[in-house]
């Protein structure tokens, strides 16, 4: 088992629409949890960053984690064409050396 | 200025050859890394390291070596490359301040043939 899943999509919304990104995790020791964009032939970029449980805001971006269902969320309102992308969430303890990336899922926004 | 830049960006190699990517740092971080990104698996681990004297292995490092020549600049070789090693290859280094964020580089695509 993958210590961190995530759905590869491809995942195809209207301008505007609601996008809800997911990852799930097997290490109950994870702590910190990343949500990182990574445009075609890019680096990933960092999007949010929160430790432990509870949600996030910035901007149109919201990251939610629930520790007791190892589930972690990335919300985006008001999508536009220019959040095309692949997401990937990371996830590590507050120990370990290692991130732990998932798969990433690609998003398309049409206008 | 990028704060993480790699050299080459692209890189055609053959079996057998010994290549070398270049990463280095403006950030002023102690701690960098190498992943390779592969289609299908994500990001993987390849070796760490934590200051200039401080060198770990991580999840997929057979077949590659590392060396930290400043604070600033870590490389990655291929020792003798084969085709599985092709790969977008990135440098990353993290921030203690953020939970070891990690802030990456443009990328090295590396195709061998």
């Amino acid at each position: 088992q993958k210590e961190v899943e995530q759905d590869p999509g491809p995942l195809s919304v209207p301008e505007g629409a609601i996008v809800s990104l997911n990852c799930t995790y097997s290490n109950s020791a994870f702590q910190y949890f990343m949500w990182y964009r990574q445009y075609s032939r890019k680096g990933p970029e960092l999007l949010m960053y929160t430790y432990s449980s509870g949600n996030k805001e910035d901007g149109r971006f919201t990251a939610q984690v629930d520790k007791s269902s190892k589930y972690i969320s990335l919300f985006i309102r008001d999508s536009q064409p220019s959040d095309s992308a692949t997401y990937l969430c990371a996830m590590r303890t507050n120990t370990g050396n290692q991130f732990y990336f998932g798969t990433g899922t690609s998003l398309t926004v049409i206008p | 200025d990028a704060d993480v830049t790699q050299t080459p960006r692209n890189r055609i190699t053959k079996t057998g050859k010994r290549i070398m990517l270049e990463c280095s740092q403006t950030k002023g971080h102690d701690r960098m890394y190498w992943y390779r990104q592969d289609p299908g698996l994500g990001l993987r681990l390849i070796y760490y390291s934590f200051d200039v004297k401080d060198i770990n292995k991580g999840e997929i490092s057979d077949g590659y070596s590392v060396s930290r020549q400043a604070q600033a600049k870590f490389s990655l070789s291929l020792e003798s490359a084969i085709p599985n090693q092709t790969a977008l290859y990135f440098c990353a280094t993290s921030d203690l301040a953020r939970g070891e964020t990690q802030y990456f580089g443009p990328g090295t695509r590396l195709l061998v043939l």
